[in-house]
């Protein structure tokens, strides 16, 4: 099926640090999220963005974290500053259309906040 | 959100055929049936949906109870690949939807 990348699939950073998450979504596709996943638990939404907007967060999505697209490039998460329960594998998705349409994941970033 | 009730473990044997049951009694006459798979240390692979018809793709067969307030993933000649956990769940009409994952059915396959 399409495929989404993200990088790094690993990182490791001290708290109190930023860190950046990049997603390359399937080419064609217009809507992208993000989820996240602590180890063992369920996965659960944090954001989803459309035309370099916000549509829906989550109560996870802290004011500390912000999603962007510059120029179509990587859909990026940004978390500033980090903190210990940060700690988590992040899933990127994306879909061609917004209701009801079939969200496309990543294999994960796996982010430690030591 | 609309829930979904599936049981939270089920074994097969390599090369049988598994039924995954999921309850959703209280759906929306608008509301997507999806599944989605995952394996540990990987992200959930979409896996297929449908909405009042059973529908069968290369992955699985799903089948629709005619009220649609339950549903069967139904995998054919399951492999060692196939051990995964398997989320039912149901898609709002609403814009910009969002998946939302519970538990799910810890499918283990044994040779």
């Amino acid at each position: 099926g399409p495929k989404v990348l993200q990088i790094p699939s690993h990182q490791i950073i001290d708290m109190g640090q930023m860190v950046t998450l990049n997603c390359d979504p399937v080419s064609n596709h217009l809507y992208f999220y993000w989820y996240k996943q602590i180890l063992g638990q369920q996965m659960e939404f944090l954001v989803n963005f459309y035309n370099g907007k916000v549509m829906e967060k989550s109560k996870l999505f802290k004011d500390q974290f912000s999603v962007e697209r510059p120029d179509g490039s990587y859909f990026t998460l940004k978390i500033q500053p980090t903190a210990l329960e940060d700690s988590a594998v992040y899933f990127c998705a994306s879909s061609l259309k917004d209701c009801q349409d079939t969200q496309y994941f990543g294999p994960g970033t796996r982010l430690l906040v030591l | 959100d609309a829930k979904t009730t599936q049981p939270d473990s089920m074994e097969s044997t390599e090369g049988e055929t598994v039924h995954l049951p999921c309850s959703h009694a209280t759906i929306s006459g608008n509301e997507y049936i999806y599944w989605y798979r995952q394996v540990p240390l990987q992200g959930p692979e979409y896996v297929t949906h449908g909405l009042q018809q059973n529908t069968t793709n290369s992955m699985a067969f799903l089948a629709i109870a005619s009220d649609r307030k339950s549903s069967t993933l139904i995998l054919t000649h399951v492999s060692l690949r196939d051990a995964a956990v398997y989320h039912c769940i149901l898609l709002t009409s609403s814009s910009f939807s969002k998946l939302v994952f519970g538990q799910g059915t810890s499918l283990s396959v044994v040779p």
